[in-house]
């Protein structure tokens, strides 16, 4: 089976806290692209990142930062001192390259982040 | 505004009713997929076309849904029949043909069905 779990539905933080929202996959393809997507109040997804499943190197984006384990089938997105813009619904997604079809992403269920001043 | 663009943001009808909804690609990009995301869940795959061709439907496309994309250029999103559970946002993206480029998103389509 393919499926994302985003076992966070709510986080709710003070500004310039840190925050870490939670992101475990299923799939069975050894090959597979996981995402991070953010859909802000206008409802339009926003691209965050993409990793592919050789690559567990983690990835720093100013305040943003990626940690992939696939020893957990893992891929945290951490916000480093938060701020209210950051305000929105993150969402998870997996791409599995042959099970998957014609890259479809497989979502998780979100997690809404509500960062306050 | 060079990104995705969907019409209409908002469509209320009753049920019974046809829709209709567009979306233009963003201009070089071959691959656009249709998405529906209901409230609290994430988008779930219905469709996608590479060029005009459709090459994979979700098994969350009824009969009452079809999808053209004519000419390779922008695609419609047709309901009919409407039903009180296709109430959901749809949204539609839209990416390169070559490589694993990332899917861009449109802004989506509010279907309320009273």
């Amino acid at each position: 089976a393919q499926k994302v779990t985003q076992a966070q539905t709510e986080i709710s933080v003070v500004e310039k806290e840190d925050v870490t929202l939670d992101c475990v996959y299923e799939t069975r393809d050894t090959t597979y692209y996981l995402f991070w997507y953010k859909q802000p109040p206008s409802g339009e997804l926003v691209f965050l990142i993409r990793r592919n499943s050789f690559d567990e190197q983690n990835e720093i984006s100013g305040r943003y930062s990626w940690n992939f384990q696939k020893s957990t089938s893992s891929f945290n997105f951490t916000i480093t001192a938060s701020q209210v813009v950051d305000s929105a619904v993150y969402f998870c997604a997996i791409l599995p390259m042959f099970s998957g079809g014609y890259n479809k992403l497989i979502f998780g269920a979100g997690t809404r982040l509500a960062v306050h001043p | 505004d060079t990104g995705v663009s969907q019409n209409p943001r908002h469509k209320i009808t009753k049920r019974g009713q046809n829709v209709t909804f567009r979306c233009d690609p963003i201009s070089e990009h071959n691959r656009l997929y249709w998405y529906r995301q209901t409230l609290g869940q994430g988008p779930e795959f219905l469709t996608y076309f590479q060029n005009e061709a459709q090459l994979e439907k979700s098994r969350l496309l009824s009969d009452r849904f079809s999808a053209e994309r004519p000419k390779g250029s922008f695609s419609t999103l047709e309901i009919q029949r409407t039903e009180q559970g296709d109430s959901a946002m749809y949204l539609c993206a839209s990416s390169l043909e070559v490589g694993l480029d990332e899917q861009f998103f449109g802004p989506g389509t509010r279907l309320t069905v009273l």
